[in-house]
């Protein structure tokens, strides 16, 4: 069964890094593309960006660009999405899912990540 | 890079059809048949209806329809129910951008 596995919830304070997880399982994790993806409380889905872990190939959405740093360990075949000092407006469900050509077949559960003071 | 629009609530009763419009561009919607629909309930991660504009995957049912007129999208769910009350996002690839891809405003629909 093709999965992804997200690493749990997360409460931090302003300022302080943050690196979340996905892991793939089921398949061949470096053939496809893994997206994230961001909703914050009450709103709509959000692209932040995608890598390819076989190349590793990594693309930002301008309104993430510089943001957050997207990466990959191809050896135990997880995605990260990390930040180097967290704001209260990071504060949002991840979600990272599978890109199957251009549309997302498989999702993780989705990491909380809330960032208060 | 815009969000693809979407109409912010559809509503129907059981048993009746419903279709939820994506309105894009001619750098997305309009050249590319690259459409997908997302579904998510409540506190649960989307879930991938249709793909490549009128696509569905395995296991989704045939109740759920994709298709395209210009640069607008549409799903259309047909003998309503329950559990089809939930948020629909529309994603389409585009060419407008460096990062080629977007999402719709999304769609609250309400079974009556």
């Amino acid at each position: 069964e093709v999965q992804l596995v997200q690493s749990g919830a997360e409460v931090k304070k302003p300022g302080e890094s943050l690196k979340i997880s996905c892991k793939g399982s089921g398949y061949r994790f470096t053939s496809y593309w893994i997206g994230w993806v961001r909703q914050m409380p009450g709103k709509g889905l959000e692209w932040m960006g995608i890598i390819y872990p076989g190349d590793p190939d990594t693309r930002y959405s301008p309104s993430f660009q510089g943001q957050v740093t997207i990466s990959a360990d191809n050896s135990i075949s997880t995605a990260y999405l990390q930040w180097s000092s967290l704001k209260a407006s990071d504060t949002a469900m991840y979600y990272c899912a599978r890109l199957q050509g251009n549309y997302m077949d498989v999702w993780g559960k989705g990491t909380t990540v809330t960032v208060s003071s | 890079q815009s969000a693809l629009t979407q109409p912010a609530s559809v509503s129907g009763s059981p048993g009746q059809s419903i279709t939820i419009s994506c309105t894009g561009t001619s750098s997305d919607v309009g050249t590319y048949n690259l459409v997908s629909w997302y579904q998510q309930h409540p506190g649960k991660a989307p879930k991938l209806m249709i793909y490549e504009g009128s696509q569905r995957p395995s296991g989704v049912s045939n109740r759920f329809s994709g298709s395209k007129s210009g640069n607008t999208a549409s799903l259309t769910i047909s003998g309503l129910q329950a559990d089809d009350e939930a948020d629909y996002y529309c994603c389409s690839y585009t060419s407008s951008s460096t990062f080629h891809y977007v999402f719709g405003t999304g769609t609250k629909v309400t079974v009556l």
